[in-house]
């Protein structure tokens, strides 16, 4: 069966610091990938999404990057973090054309 | 792109009543749509799902409604429990690819 992980589950982080989330994807291959943000009481913003190993589509301009460097691995980055970079950061999958867009548990990033 | 909201941030119900969550989008476009139930700390877990060419389909106690012509999707929940409290988000696909989600409404049973 797919699973999907993702880690850390939380993460405090000073300002000016780098970060990096990752999140793979087990049982299946080519899978559409995707970060979503969720800020506090808030609904859920398409940061990132990749249909496939080095493609990835921005949403929203930001101050966070994104990679595939595998099929079923994404990674969540940033040279230097803000304050306002705080929130849950969730990663899903699905496959194309197909139901079942699933989410990971998030990381619950905290930016001091 | 895609507007999603929500008609109301908060719905209160009695245990054991009825609840209607309701969602509306903008992108006559869009060919896909999900409830998802989201717990506190927790990602979002799948609830039910239709697609365009369909205006109902109904699950475990859960029933959604889609209307394309206003562009409208419900949430029905039957026999509200305590463990359905949670903030519920609808979620609008297009080509498959890309999804939006409304920011939510929390769901608040009454014992």
């Amino acid at each position: 069966s797919q699973t999907i992980h993702q880690w850390p589950a939380t993460l405090v982080q000073p300002v000016g610091s780098p970060l990096s989330l990752e999140c793979t994807v087990e049982g299946t291959s080519n899978p559409n990938l995707y970060w979503y943000r969720q800020a506090a009481g808030r609904g859920l913003q398409l940061l990132f999404y990749s249909v496939g190993i080095g493609q990835i589509s921005s949403e929203v301009p930001q101050n966070l990057s994104a990679s595939r460097p595998q099929d079923r691995q994404f990674i969540l980055s940033s040279k230097k973090l803000l304050l306002s970079d705080s929130g849950f950061y969730l990663c899903a999958w699905s496959v194309q054309g197909l139901t079942g867009y699933t989410f990971g548990s998030g990381t619950r990033l905290t930016v001091v | 792109g895609e507007s999603v909201g929500l008609h109301l941030p908060t719905l209160s119900v009695q245990e054991g009543d009825n609840s209607i969550i309701n969602c509306a989008y903008s992108n006559s476009a869009s060919d896909y749509f999900i409830w998802y139930k989201q717990e506190s700390g927790k990602g979002p877990q799948f609830i039910i799902d239709i697609r365009s060419n369909m205006d109902k389909r109904q699950g475990q106690r859960v029933t959604v409604l889609l209307n394309k012509t206003v562009k409208h999707l419900s949430l029905q929940i039957a026999a509200t429990q305590p463990g359905d409290s949670a903030v519920y988000f609808c979620a609008v696909i297009y080509n498959f690819n890309k999804f939006y989600f409304g920011s939510g409404t929390k769901l608040n049973v009454k014992p």
